[in-house]
């Protein structure tokens, strides 16, 4: 079981590009979150995907979108990245066969933008 | 508003030297509270989930309690392995969204 995969590992951009973030979840799960993570703090939930809609939403601006693919895969965009988006970007899968089943998360992409 | 706060935000101690972390939580529908290990540059790696107050879940040096208002994370002789920030997270709502507190990253000398 490859558990939750993300890529890249680490990616640097600069002020206003546009980025995309992948996921895969791990073997079995059909719910795919994303949570952003500064530097000292914890995750922050940032939306949910399952059955390919965007079902919940933190207090993110519209510049963070997503998409999950009929495989359950999923990515998350970023468009006119501003110094403050620069943290690390993890994936967490669950499966909705019970709502109390814990989050797997991968192992995150560091993002820097300068 | 639905929060999680952990204390202390860092704790120093000596190999076999025992404490405890505290998360305080605030939310409605509570469903579930976690705790997660996190090394540096990794993803959240999970260790509890308890659901009720009373509730006690224990693996190797690590002890999980839980009230209506907190939870502990119960370390018992650590090991200079056990070095790295432990995060809190409540599950609330009908989605499986988790609110999670900043972390208390320990740091176990030998």
């Amino acid at each position: 079981d490859a558990g939750v995969t993300q890529s890249p590992t680490h990616l640097i951009k600069t002020r206003g590009q546009q980025v995309t973030l992948r996921c895969s979840p791990k073997s079995g799960h059909d719910t795919v979150s994303w949570y952003q993570q500064a530097l000292g703090q914890g995750p922050q939930f940032i939306f949910q995907y399952y059955e390919e809609e965007e079902r919940q939403r933190g207090n993110f601006p519209d510049r963070f979108s997503g998409h999950q693919f009929p495989n359950y895969s999923s990515e998350l965009n970023v468009n006119a990245l501003l110094l403050g988006d620069s943290a690390l970007y993890l994936c967490a899968s669950s499966s909705q066969q019970g709502l109390k089943e814990k989050l797997f998360f991968g192992s995150g992409t560091q993002l820097s933008v300068l | 508003e639905d929060q999680v706060t952990q204390s202390p935000e860092a704790l120093r101690l000596q190999e076999g030297e025992s404490s405890s972390l505290n998360c305080s939580y605030t939310v409605s529908g509570l469903r579930g509270l976690f705790w997660y290990r996190q090394d540096p540059g990794k993803g959240p790696e999970f260790l509890f989930t308890l659901y009720s107050a009373g509730e006690e879940k224990e693996k190797e040096r690590l002890k999980a309690t839980l009230t209506k208002k907190e939870s502990f994370l119960h370390i018992t002789a650590p090991k200079p392995e056990d070095s790295a920030t432990y995060l809190c997270a409540v599950q609330a709502g009908n989605f499986n969204k988790f609110y999670f507190g900043s972390g208390t990253k320990l740091n176990v000398k030998p």
